[in-house]
């Protein structure tokens, strides 16, 4: 079955840094999001991408955020300068077309900011 | 504004056990409901999804979920829980037409001997 890969699964950085995180979404699915877990946490919406923009993205989806999908199979998270508050499991989830389609998750980033 | 919400921070039941694990929504209409479980260290997996039709629907590692309308709920149940089902259960809403699919705060499910 296809699946959602993330790399790195890992990623220790110094604040102040920045970092992107990589994903390779399922090849014939159109949406694309990302999700963020603060450990212990609940599961948080960060942004979603559909016809290479941003369909829709949350309060914590601020200037430090974006997101690209730059060769048609990657789809990528930038930090531009990471913050304490910024460590957590981060998400790639894929979708197919069609409204009833679930999300299908990667197995996330570690992100540590020291 | 959507929301989802599970009461129960973390369960404990018996291997053999019946489970239930319950989840509360607040949507306008009705939305698309889902249930997903995360293993340590892991990403969220699919276990079912209601859009429409039979209210008792049918997912996978034999769990099944029942939509009540009238009490905006979308509970989670298993006649049978098995070790290996110590995980932690997500519920999750997504509105029809939107892009956003929301979580709850996760029920953490510990199986005893």
């Amino acid at each position: 079955e296809p699946e959602v890969t993330q790399t790195p699964s890992h990623q220790v950085t110094q604040m102040g840094q920045e970092v992107i995180l990589r994903c390779v979404p399922i090849s014939n699915h159109l949406y694309f999001y990302w999700y963020r877990q603060i450990l212990g946490q609940k599961v948080e919406f960060l942004v979603s991408f559909y016809n290479n923009e941003i369909s829709e993205k949350s309060e914590i989806f601020d200037d430090q955020f974006s997101v690209e999908r730059p060769d048609g199979s990657n789809f990528t998270l930038k930090i531009r300068s990471t913050k304490l508050e910024d460590s957590a499991m981060y998400f790639c989830a894929s979708k197919a077309q069609g409204e009833n389609s679930p999300l299908h998750f990667g197995n996330g980033t570690r992100l540590t900011v020291t | 504004a959507q929301s989802v919400t599970q009461p129960d921070i973390h369960i404990t039941v018996s291997e053999g056990a019946s489970l239930e694990l319950r989840c509360n929504y607040s949507y306008g209409a009705t939305p698309y409901l889902f249930w997903y479980v995360q293993s340590p260290g892991q990403g969220l997996q699919l276990l079912l999804k209601y859009f429409s039709g039979d209210t008792l629907v049918q997912g996978i590692k034999g769990f099944e979920a029942e939509f009540k309308r009238s009490q905006s709920s979308f509970n989670l149940r298993k006649p049978s829980v098995h070790w290996s089902d110590a995980a932690e259960y997500f519920c999750a809403v997504r509105n029809t037409g939107g892009f956003k699919t929301i979580f709850g705060a996760g029920t953490r499910l510990f199986v005893k001997a």
